[in-house]
């Protein structure tokens, strides 16, 4: 079965700080895609990774792929009240499906 | 274009009462798949659907649960028999092609309330 990880699961921080989030996993795969969820609301697609070592920026948001394509991180600088949300890593399994991990909430203070 | 669309937004139902949610893909979009989520967790897959086709259900539960995608008409995800453990999100997501080429869009969800 594959599985991801995400950490933390719970983020707090004030205005203007950074974080990372992580996403990992013991299994190979093609692909990895972020998400972000606003309460009440499906979850959006942030980016989709597919080179292992591969870098993706989005404005303050910076997406790495592992270069054994079975990780990903999530960075963003200088975070802002907006950013608050639940950030989701997902992974295309082996049959085809998408997979998630179980979510990072994120809570940027003023 | 509209996205995906999902309803009823909102659902209460009594415990042993029926559940049906229904979800249209985007337009063009052959392809659909229904999640679960429970509060501030990740999305758990349930059933992967190709117009008339079921591909994968290795994520619905054995008994109670029945998904089916016409060939007209919405995407359905039946809950018999409800029971206060079913309460949860449910998300519907549509792609063009299969996930592990495209994009997957979601829509809003169905929030089920089991009394």
């Amino acid at each position: 079965t594959q599985l991801l990880e995400q950490s933390p699961q719970f983020l707090s921080i004030q205005e203007g700080e950074n974080l990372t989030v992580y996403c990992n996993s013991s299994s190979v795969f093609s692909s990895l895609q972020w998400y972000r969820q606003e309460p009440g609301e499906g979850p959006v697609l942030l980016v989709t990774v597919v080179t292992g070592g591969e870098v993706k920026k989005l404005k303050r948001l910076t997406f790495q792929f592992g270069d054994a394509r079975k990780d990903s991180s999530l960075h963003i600088t200088a975070a802002q009240p907006g950013d608050t949300g639940l950030y989701l890593c997902a992974g295309t399994s082996n049959t085809g499906k998408l997979i998630f991990g179980q979510g990072t909430t994120l809570q940027v203070k003023p | 274009n509209a996205g995906v669309m999902q309803n009823p937004r909102h659902l209460v139902r009594r415990r042993g009462q029926e559940a049906r949610l229904r979800c249209s893909p985007m337009k063009g979009h052959s392809h659909v798949y229904w999640y679960r989520q429970l509060p501030e967790e990740g999305l758990k897959f349930m059933v992967y659907l190709q117009k008339e086709n079921i591909i994968d259900e290795s994520g619905m539960p054995k008994e109670r649960f029945s998904a089916e995608f016409p060939k007209e008409g919405p995407s359905i995800l039946r809950i018999q028999q409800v029971v206060r453990g079913d309460s949860a999100a449910y998300f519907c997501a549509s792609s063009l092609s299969p996930a592990y080429t495209g994009e997957l869009f979601f829509g809003e969800g169905s929030r089920l309330t089991v009394l």
